[in-house]
C-alpha cells in the first residue's frame, strides 16, 4: 500500500499570498495518477487536479500541481477567501486507492 | 447538472446493517464507474470500494471485505453499499463519488453511526 504523507499539517497565510502543499508517497505513483482535492468545512470534497498536472473541469487557473514519482505539489497563487480549506492528496495508480491526511489552509 | 444524492444511512448498533444508495442523474451513469469513500469524524479521507460501469468487477478495501458489498442498478441510475457486521469503526460520513480511480464529483455525504 503507498502511503502518502502531506505537509505542512497546517498552513496560515493571508488572502492574496501563494500556498504550497506537499504530498510524498512512500513509493513512486505510477504514471503520476495522483490527485488533488479541496473539502470546506461540511462540504464533500471538490477534485481540483487529476494526473498530478490537470486541472479538473471549472478549476481556476490559480490552483496548479506538479511533481513525479514520490513528489508532488499543489500551488495556489493569489489565495481567495474561499480557498481556505483542507486539501488531500490521493494517488490512483496502484490498488489500494489510497489518500494523504490533508493539510489545512488557514487564515492567517 | 450531475448530481449524487445519497440515502440510507443512520443510527445502527454494533453487529447491524444498513444498506445506503445514491441516486445519480445528470451524466450517462451505466457507463460510469462508480465509488464509496468515506470520511471518520474528523478524520481524512478513506476509499471503501469500488465498481465498474457494467457491475461486472468489484474492488473492496481490506478493511470492508467480506462486510460490504458494492453493487449498482443501471435501470434505476443507483448505486448501492450494503454493509453488515458493522462496528464502531465504521462510524464515519459515506461518499458516492463518480469514477473508480479519482472521484470527479461527490454527493454530499450520508452519516452512518454504529453505536448501542
Amino acid at each position: 500500500e503507498i502511503v502518502l504523507t502531506q505537509s505542512p499539517g497546517i498552513l496560515s497565510l493571508s488572502p492574496g499570498e501563494r500556498a504550497t502543499l506537499s504530498c510524498r508517497a512512500s513509493q513512486s505513483v505510477s504514471s503520476n495518477y495522483l490527485a488533488w482535492y479541496q473539502q470546506r468545512p461540511g462540504q464533500a470534497p471538490r477534485l481540483l487536479i487529476y494526473g498530478a498536472s490537470s486541472r479538473a473541469t471549472g478549476i481556476p487557473d490559480r490552483f496548479s500541481g506538479s511533481g513525479s514519482g514520490t513528489d508532488f505539489t499543489l500551488t495556489i497563487n493569489r489565495l481567495e477567501p474561499e480557498d481556505f480549506a483542507v486539501f488531500y492528496c490521493q494517488q490512483y495508480g496502484s490498488s489500494p486507492l489510497t489518500f494523504g491526511g490533508g493539510t489545512k489552509v488557514e487564515i492567517k | 447538472e450531475v448530481q449524487l444524492v445519497e440515502s440510507g444511512g443512520g443510527l445502527v448498533q454494533p453487529g447491524g446493517s444498513l444498506r445506503l444508495s445514491c441516486a445519480a442523474s445528470g451524466f450517462t451513469f451505466s457507463s460510469s464507474p462508480m465509488c464509496w469513500v468515506r470520511q471518520a469524524p474528523g478524520k481524512g479521507l478513506a476509499w471503501v470500494a469500488s465498481i465498474s460501469a457494467s457491475g461486472g468487477s468489484t474492488y473492496h478495501a481490506d478493511s470492508v471485505k467480506g462486510r460490504f458489498t458494492i453493487s449498482r442498478d443501471n435501470s434505476k441510475n443507483t448505486l448501492y453499499l450494503q454493509m453488515n457486521s458493522l462496528t464502531a469503526g465504521d462510524t464515519a460520513v459515506y461518499y458516492c463519488a463518480k469514477g473508480n480511480t479519482f472521484g470527479d464529483f461527490w454527493g454530499q455525504g450520508v452519516l452512518v453511526t454504529v453505536s448501542s
